[in-house]
């Protein structure tokens, strides 16, 4: 039974570049969040989607960074025009969305600007 | 929002001991869980405890809601315990889960062999 998959789980950018990272859900959950770790603020909830619909994005940046999870395919969350201050270990979780709605994670990305 | 507070930070322990870490939270909660991150940075669920008792091998877990807090029980550590626990809380106003969850700041546990 897989778990939450998340690739790619190291990825490197140069600033100004784009980074797409990617999240499928465990087998038969709908719901999908996005957080961030920063190694001085610890870990932040950035977003909650469930298929086509983002539900609430209140810990997103305003610029530069977006997520969508389409009918068909995994979660993206896309950082444009990366800078320094992105270099974070970014984490996908998914639930039922139904019961207790607990939250299982995926393994990261790390992800590093330079 | 939820404020989530957890102590010790940092606890530092011989194999074989026992420990106790807390999670304090400012406001009632719909949903709380426990995790432990590894050395390898992986996020582990060991626990959903909103309320009431669980145990889970040498790990156990109490929330005591009434209170606002939550702590997890380690007996007879091992050096594979070794990593950071986070506490995690979601708090659905009005009636309406919004899948946020706010983590503590993490205590962070080493076992010596």
């Amino acid at each position: 039974n897989a778990g939450v998959m998340q690739n790619p789980r190291h990825l490197v950018r140069r600033r100004g570049q784009e980074a797409r990272l990617r999240c499928s859900p465990m087998k038969g959950h709908s719901h999908v969040y996005w957080y961030r770790q920063l190694p001085e603020e610890g870990l932040k909830f950035m977003v909650y989607l469930q298929k086509e619909n983002i539900i609430d994005e209140s810990g997103m940046p305003k610029e530069r960074f977006s997520a969508e999870f389409p009918k068909e395919g995994p979660s993206i969350l896309r950082i444009q025009q990366v800078v320094r201050g992105d270099s974070a270990a970014y984490f996908c979780a998914s639930s039922t969305g139904t019961g207790d709605y607990e939250q299982y994670f995926g393994p990261g990305t790390r992800l590093t600007v330079t | 929002g939820i404020q989530v507070e957890q102590s010790p930070p940092d606890l530092i322990l011989q194999e074989g001991a026992n420990s106790t870490l807390r999670c304090n939270f400012s406001d009632s909660v719909n949903n709380l869980q426990w995790f432990h991150q590894n050395p390898w940075g992986q996020l582990i669920n060991l626990f959903y405890i909103p309320s009431g008792t669980k145990q889970n091998g040498r790990l156990s877990a109490t929330t005591v809601a009434t209170e606002r807090y939550s702590l997890l029980y380690i007996s007879s550590s091992q050096t594979t315990d070794s990593g950071v626990y986070f506490c995690a809380v979601e708090r659905r106003a009005g009636g309406t889960s919004y899948g946020k969850l706010t983590f503590g700041q993490g205590t962070i546990l080493t076992v010596h062999p």
